[in-house]
């Protein structure tokens, strides 16, 4: 099965500073990749999502980017951070479309404090 | 459009008493449903899945749900908590034709000694 690593695990950024997080999968080739907020005592928020190489959809308008250099290689970027974005960031992973059951893969999340 | 309500955002039981945590689906066609499970500070795990086969879903760590369609529920159980079942739990549907989930808010389990 996929595997997926995240870092870091934990970043503490300044208001307006850049911000990276990386994420690459293990275990499988041409999935479908992901990235999530997931704000205090909030649900999961899908922000992009990637069916392969510099294909990216964006779920909601807002301070962050996201890209997929590579088959298994998916960052999530700002250029300035705000307050607002500070939350648990989840990559996660499938193969194959969620809406035929494909079970979809989740990282060990970045915790992101904007202060 | 489709979308999850779980109706408890906290259950808390006693070890080894029945778990239940509720969650309500609206969907115009036969959802795929799932629930995961996220333990403090970590990513999320999948417990179980309903792809239209078998309406008893049997998951990992004794847990399992039922889809219910003349109730659009999807409820998930446990016969008898244990203290590690202590965690943030997800109802989650597929939205039609696309490969993106729509998360329920959660529903926090406490389980006391």
């Amino acid at each position: 099965s996929q595997t997926i690593h995240q870092w870091p695990a934990t970043l503490v950024q300044p208001v307006g500073s850049p911000l990276s997080l990386e994420c690459t999968v293990e275990g499988t080739s041409n999935p479908n990749l992901y990235w999530y907020r997931q704000a205090a005592g909030r649900g999961l928020q899908l922000l992009f999502y990637s069916v392969g190489i510099g294909q990216i959809s964006s779920e909601v308008p807002q301070n962050l980017s996201a890209s997929r250099p590579q088959d298994r290689q998916f960052i999530l970027s700002s250029k300035k951070l705000l307050l607002s974005d500070s939350g648990f960031y989840l990559c996660a992973c499938t193969r194959g479309q969620t809406s035929s059951g494909n079970t979809i893969y989740f990282g060990e999340g970045s915790w992101l404090t904007v202060v | 459009a489709q979308s999850v309500t779980q109706l408890d955002s906290h259950v808390s039981v006693s070890e080894g008493t029945p778990v239940l945590l509720r969650c309500n689906y609206s969907s115009s066609y036969s959802p795929s449903l799932f629930w995961y499970v996220q333990h403090p500070n970590k990513g999320l795990q999948l417990l179980l899945k309903y792809t239209s086969a078998a309406t008893l879903v049997k998951g990992i760590n004794g847990f399992e749900a039922e889809f219910k369609k003349s109730e659009t529920s999807f409820h998930l159980t446990k016969p008898s908590a244990h203290m590690s079942d202590a965690a943030e739990y997800f109802c989650v549907v597929t939205k039609y034709n696309t490969d993106k989930l729509i998360f329920g808010t959660g529903t926090r389990l406490q389980v006391f000694p």
